[in-house]
C-alpha cells in the first residue's frame, strides 16, 4: 500500500464554480478525515467518516461544502460556489478505528480561487 | 479555540538535541497525546504518541508527566532535514483539534 492518496495535487478555479476533490485512503484504514490549511496555521478539522457513515462536521464546514465516503473506501468533498476564501490546502487522513489518535495524512490538494 | 499550547518558533543548531513543550491544559482522562511533523507543501506525518511517562522510538522521545498537563517532544541530535512544523494535540472529544504548531528552524 503506497499510503492515502489526492487528486488533484492542485486546482486553480473561478470565484463561483464547483470543485470537487477525492481522497483514497490506507486500505484497511476504517476512519477517513477532511482538514483544510491555511498558510501559516494548523490544519482545521471539517469532517470524519467512520467507514461510509459521516459521524461528525465542523461549524467550519458550511452548507455549500458536502463530503461523501459512499463505499466506505474513497471519498470526496465538493465546494459549490467557491469563494477566494476557500483558497487553502485540503487535507485527507485515514487511520484504523483502533488507534485512531495516529493518522496517515496525503499530499493535499491546493486549491486557488481566483 | 485551540487547546493545547506550544511555542510559535525555536532554533538550533545541527547535531543539538531539541526539546519542544506543548501545554494541555484541557485534556481528558481518555485522551492520547500525540505529535506531527509537518514539510512545506506536503500534509502532517505521525510522529510519536503517549498516554504518560515517557515513550520513544527510532525518531523521538516523548515524556508526559503524572498530572499529563503538558509534554515534551525530544529530537536526539538534529540535522537540517528536522527543519519543519511540529504540532502536538490530544484528542478531545472526536474533534481532532491541531494548533499553530511549533516552526523549529535547524541552523548549520
Amino acid at each position: 500500500d503506497t499510503g492515502v492518496s489526492q487528486d488533484p495535487r492542485h486546482k486553480i478555479t473561478k470565484r463561483g464554480q464547483n470543485v470537487t476533490f477525492r481522497c483514497d485512503p490506507i486500505s484497511e484504514h476504517n476512519r477517513l478525515y477532511w482538514y483544510r490549511q491555511t498558510l501559516g496555521q494548523g490544519p482545521e478539522f471539517l469532517t470524519y467518516f467512520q467507514n461510509e457513515a459521516q459521524l461528525e462536521k465542523s461549524r467550519l464546514l458550511s452548507d455549500r461544502f458536502s463530503a461523501e465516503r459512499p463505499k466506505g473506501s474513497f471519498s470526496t468533498l465538493e465546494i459549490q460556489r467557491t469563494e477566494q476564501g476557500d483558497s487553502a490546502m485540503y487535507l485527507c487522513a485515514s487511520s484504523p478505528v483502533v488507534g485512531a489518535y495516529e493518522q496517515y495524512f496525503g499530499p493535499g490538494t491546493r486549491l486557488t480561487v481566483t | 479555540l485551540a487547546k493545547t499550547t506550544q511555542p510559535i518558533s525555536m532554533d538550533s543548531y545541527e547535531g543539538q538535541e531539541v526539546n519542544i513543550t506543548c501545554s494541555h491544559n484541557n485534556i481528558a482522562t481518555n485522551d492520547y497525546i500525540t505529535w506531527y511533523q509537518q514539510f512545506p507543501s506536503q500534509g502532517p506525518r505521525f510522529i510519536i504518541q503517549g498516554y504518560k511517562t515517557k515513550v520513544t522510538n527510532e525518531v523521538a522521545s516523548l515524556f508526559i508527566p503524572a498530572d499529563r498537563k503538558s509534554s515534551t517532544l525530544s529530537l536526539p541530535r538534529v540535522s537540517l532535514s528536522d527543519t519543519a512544523v511540529y504540532y502536538c494535540r490530544d484528542n478531545y472529544g472526536q474533534n481532532f483539534v491541531f494548533g499553530p504548531g511549533t516552526r523549529l528552524s535547524v541552523l548549520p
